[in-house]
């Protein structure tokens, strides 16, 4: 398998529930990204790895908890969400963080919070 | 305050037409821009980037422009094709940081 994948793509959870998602990368890059693209809004960078180490937290809120255990896998772990974080969540990867390098995205999770 | 706008949430353009998408940034520190394309149900695609030494890029049938002095920049697409219609999204970035600030996207329907 190729390029950067998502799972699960569709997720409907609770507000009391807590969910994962999953981002693998088969590119051999050493950056991650979650991105959140709620309707009608510009994606919105919420984390970014870079050799297995956060190097940005964009003022996301607690509920939102990252993890990187090795550069091609990133998870994103949900707890307590509310309705208004309903939105697809994106998983990208670049070759390096810092010199404007391409990033390549996953297809996505639609996240719906009841 | 939005740094990336795409102004023209939709365009309609006929088979072998030319299309032309517009984006408009104001930060003067973004040096590197990027167009994605993006179909429903998939993640944005890249496209074609373009460094603020360049003033244009060219890839097969997308060309980009970039308009240092306006603060824009353009992709053309010629001739347009049916397979072309998606959502497509320019974004910015300056070197050094890892942080792409995206427009909110014009949705392209070419019409066969």
């Amino acid at each position: 398998e190729t390029g950067v994948t998502q799972t699960p793509r569709h997720l409907v959870m609770g507000m009391t529930n807590k969910k994962s998602l999953k981002c693998e990368q088969h590119l051999g890059h050493n950056a991650m990204y979650w991105y959140k693209q709620s309707a009608k809004k510009p994606l919105e960078l919420m984390f970014v790895y870079s050799l297995e180490e956060r190097v940005e937290n964009n003022s996301v809120p607690s509920r939102f908890s990252p993890e990187c255990p090795n550069s091609s896998h990133l998870f994103l772990h949900l707890h307590t969400l509310q309705p208004e974080d309903s939105a697809l969540y994106l998983c990208a990867s670049s070759r390096t963080q810092g010199w404007p390098d391409t990033q390549y995205f996953g297809p996505g999770t639609r996240l719906t919070v009841l | 305050d939005q740094q990336v706008k795409q102004n023209s949430p939709s365009l309609s353009v006929q088979e072998g037409r030319i299309s032309i998408l517009n984006c408009d940034y104001t930060n003067s520190m973004f040096d590197y821009f990027l167009w994605y394309k993006k179909y429903p149900a998939e993640g944005p695609t890249f496209l074609i980037s373009i460094s603020s030494i360049k003033d244009k890029n060219e890839d097969g049938r997308f060309t980009v422009f970039l308009n240092k002095s306006a603060k824009h920049l353009s992709l053309h697409i010629v001739p347009s094709q049916p397979g072309d219609s998606a959502v497509y999204f320019c974004a910015a970035t300056t070197s050094g940081t890892y942080k792409y600030i995206f427009g909110t996207g014009t949705r392209l329907k070419v019409l066969a």
